[in-house]
C-alpha cells in the first residue's frame, strides 16, 4: 500500500458546486495532515492542516480527518473556476513532522 | 515579507556535469526541506535541514546533497547528473510542523 494515495481525477464539477477531495494513509502514527493547492506551473500553497479528529473549516474550505479509518478530506464549497487545481494532500512519515509524503494530487476542474 | 526564493529558476545540463540550487528560506524559518517533483513520481521528499544539520533523509542516491548555513539558506547539489534528475526542484521553509511554504522551484533539464 502506498503511503499517502488519492484519486487522481480528473474531478469534475460545475460552478457553485460542492467539491470533495479524499485521501488515504498508511502509517498510524501520523499526527498532522496537510492540503496543497498547485496551479498548473506554479509552486504547491499550503491551504490548510488539521491534526484533530473532526472537522476544520476556514472559508470554503473544510478538512476532515478520521484516524481510525485513516481518512483525510478536503471540501470545497460554492466552487469557482479559480478552484481549479491539482489538491495534494501531505502527511507526516518516518516518524518526523518535518519530512512529508505527498499524494499524487487530484486535478479538479470547475466549469463555469 | 519575502517569500521562499529559488535560484537560479531555469537549469539546463549535460549528463554527467553537477549542479548546485540555492534557497533562502523565509526570514525566521528554521526549517528548510527539498523536493523533486516530476509527472511521474510526483513530489519527492529529498532531505531537511535545522540549524545546519540534516535531520531527515528520503529515498535518494548519494549524489544528491544538500547543506545548510548559519543564515539558514541552504544549497543542494546534485553529481554526476542523469537524464532522470530532470525535474523541478522545490525548496520550502517553516517555522515549526504546521506546514511548509514553497518556493518556485527550480526547472532542471539534463540533456
Amino acid at each position: 500500500q502506498k503511503e499517502v494515495e488519492q484519486n487522481s481525477g480528473p474531478l469534475s464539477v460545475p460552478e457553485g458546486a460542492i467539491a470533495s477531495l479524499n485521501c488515504t494513509y498508511s502509517d498510524r502514527g501520523s499526527q498532522s495532515f496537510f492540503w496543497y493547492r498547485q496551479y498548473s506551473g506554479k509552486s504547491p500553497e499550503l491551504i490548510m492542516f488539521i491534526y484533530s479528529n473532526g472537522d476544520k473549516e476556514d472559508g470554503r474550505f473544510t478538512a476532515q480527518l478520521n484516524k481510525a479509518s485513516q481518512y483525510v478530506s478536503l471540501l470545497i464549497r460554492d466552487s469557482q473556476p479559480s478552484d481549479s487545481a491539482t489538491y495534494l494532500c501531505a502527511v507526516p512519515s518516518g516518524g518526523s513532522n518535518y519530512k512529508l509524503t505527498f499524494g499524487k494530487g487530484t486535478l479538479l476542474t470547475v466549469n463555469p | 515579507k519575502a517569500g521562499v526564493t529559488q535560484t537560479p529558476r531555469y537549469l539546463i545540463k549535460t549528463r554527467g556535469q553537477q549542479v548546485t540550487l540555492s534557497c533562502s528560506p523565509i526570514s525566521g524559518h528554521r526549517s528548510v526541506s527539498w523536493y523533486q517533483q516530476t509527472p511521474g513520481q510526483g513530489l519527492q521528499f529529498l532531505f531537511e535541514y535545522f540549524s545546519e544539520t540534516q535531520r531527515n533523509k528520503g529515498n535518494f542516491p548519494g549524489r544528491f546533497s544538500g547543506r545548510q548555513f548559519s543564515n539558514s539558506r541552504s544549497e543542494m547539489n546534485v553529481s554526476t547528473l542523469e537524464l532522470g534528475d530532470s525535474a523541478l526542484y522545490l525548496c520550502a521553509s517553516s517555522p515549526s510542523n504546521y506546514g511548509y511554504t514553497f518556493g518556485s522551484g527550480t526547472r532542471l533539464t539534463v540533456v
